[in-house]
């Protein structure tokens, strides 16, 4: 299993471009999220999905969009980039839809920089 | 609301010296504690995790917790520290509310 797995490593992006981070796992894992992790702010929720077509916020959702219309994919959409979103982006999964009290198992994380 | 507060920015250990890294939660309801451990450039990587029975926690690479509600702690400790274990250490919680709260880390240095 490649376990998940997040597209692209690094990315630059101009004030107002849009972009998408991929996630995807193999694992069958009902429970995909998305984090960012800031320095001195530990790391955050943003959005996280309990199965396919179903989607919530997390704790800073705001300037984000998901969708999860497969198990296996759960992108992260910013429709109009800002520098304040520049950080690094953390995809997790974990078997239960309650993946809050759940292993959580991590990708290898985006580093994102807006200018 | 929940919070997680990791009160040790940074630590600095010999090798072969002992280690506590200090988690303090706030949560109405009985939580789910768990500790993650990350290596410079990589994602974060599951040590232990309390759900509910025995209070000390066995995880992996020799690390323990210990949850006592009565403090409101769940403190990870390892005997023996390895210069392998360098890294940033998170504590965090998690409820059925799929709300999930991170600490803002302790970054472990290891001397030799």
């Amino acid at each position: 299993n490649a376990g998940v797995t997040q597209t692209p490593k690094f990315q630059v992006l101009k004030t107002g471009q849009s972009m998408t981070l991929q996630c995807a796992q193999d694992m069958n894992h009902e429970y995909m999220s998305w984090y960012r992790q800031d320095p001195g702010m530990g790391l955050r929720l943003i959005h996280y999905s309990v199965g396919a077509g179903i989607t919530d916020q997390g704790e800073v959702p705001n300037g984000y969009n998901v969708s999860r219309s497969t198990t296996e994919d759960f992108p992260l959409r910013l429709l109009s980039a800002a520098p304040s979103q520049t950080s690094v982006y953390f995809c997790a999964s974990s078997y239960s839809a309650s993946g809050s009290t759940d292993t959580q198992y991590f990708g290898p994380g985006t580093r994102l920089t807006v200018l | 609301a929940q919070s997680v507060t990791q009160p040790d920015i940074h630590i600095t250990v010999s090798e072969g010296a002992s280690l506590e890294l200090r988690c303090n939660y706030s949560y109405g309801a009985t939580p789910y504690l768990f500790w993650y451990v990350q290596s410079p450039g990589q994602g974060l990587q599951l040590l232990l995790k309390y759900f509910s029975g025995d209070t000390l926690v066995q995880g992996i690479k020799g690390f323990e917790a210990e949850f006592k509600r009565s403090q409101s702690s769940f403190n990870l400790r390892k005997p023996s520290v390895h210069w392998s274990d360098a890294a940033e250490y998170f504590c965090a919680v998690g409820s059925y509310g799929n709300q999930f709260y991170f600490g803002t880390g302790t970054s472990l240095t290891v001397i030799p």
